[in-house]
């Protein structure tokens, strides 16, 4: 069972493009978790999705950040315009959320994600 | 919203001892309490979790104790290895919202 998978791996950008970011959930999985971690701390929340659905975005910026999760297809956050402050690790998580093991979030290899 | 606070933030530790990493929260409402590992490059791994109806739970050489009372939970690593080096991130939620995190504890085991 493949665990979930994010690409690119590594993302350098110049400052006013925009970067996408891929992430498909482990199979079964229909909740998805976006998550961002700057050098040296935690991880913070971004946004929750479920199939066509945002559930909870509280930790995504207003402006430039979106994110979608299709019907069919990967969870895609997107930046425009991108600025050096955007420079991080962007993780994803799926959640199986079946009532035996609802919890459990399970995190991606990351996007690294360089603004120059 | 919910805060949460982890100590020390790097543990250096001979091969064999005992590692305790301490993590408290803010929310009463809070009732899943996950641990995870977090190698160079590599995305946070979950090694183990507690829900707030258990006050402890082991998993061969990792334990996690919580004092739902006082608001805080641990993770124990005993008969520490190399391999064990790591960060290690606690974390909250109220189940079915989002984690969380600690600022995360630099493990060093040294042979």
């Amino acid at each position: 069972n493949a665990g979930v998978m994010q690409n690119p791996r590594h993302l350098v950008r110049r400052r006013g493009q925009e970067a996408r970011l891929r992430c498909s959930p482990m199979k079964g999985h229909s909740h998805v978790y976006w998550y961002r971690q700057l050098p040296e701390e935690g991880l913070k929340f971004m946004v929750y999705l479920q199939k066509e659905n945002i559930i909870d975005e509280s930790g995504m910026p207003k402006e430039r950040f979106s994110a979608e999760f299709p019907k069919e297809g990967p969870s895609i956050l997107r930046i425009q315009q991108v600025v050096r402050g955007d420079s991080a690790a962007y993780f994803c998580a799926s959640s199986p959320r079946s009532w035996q093991s609802s919890y459990e979030q399970y995190f991606g290899p990351g996007t690294r994600l360089t603004v120059t | 919203g919910e805060n949460v606070e982890q100590h020390p933030s790097t543990l250096s530790v001979q091969e064999g001892d005992s590692a305790v990493i301490k993590c408290t929260y803010s929310d009463s409402a809070s009732n899943y309490f996950p641990w995870y590992k977090q190698e160079l490059g590599k995305g946070p791994q979950l090694i183990i979790d507690i829900r707030s109806n258990v006050g402890e739970k082991k998993d061969q050489r990792i334990a996690v104790t919580l004092n739902k009372t006082a608001k805080h939970f641990s993770l124990h690593i005993t008969e520490t290895q190399p391999e064990d080096s790591a960060v290690y991130f606690c974390a909250a939620s109220t189940g079915y919202s989002t984690l969380t995190f600690g600022k995360g504890t630099m493990l060093l085991v040294s042979p």
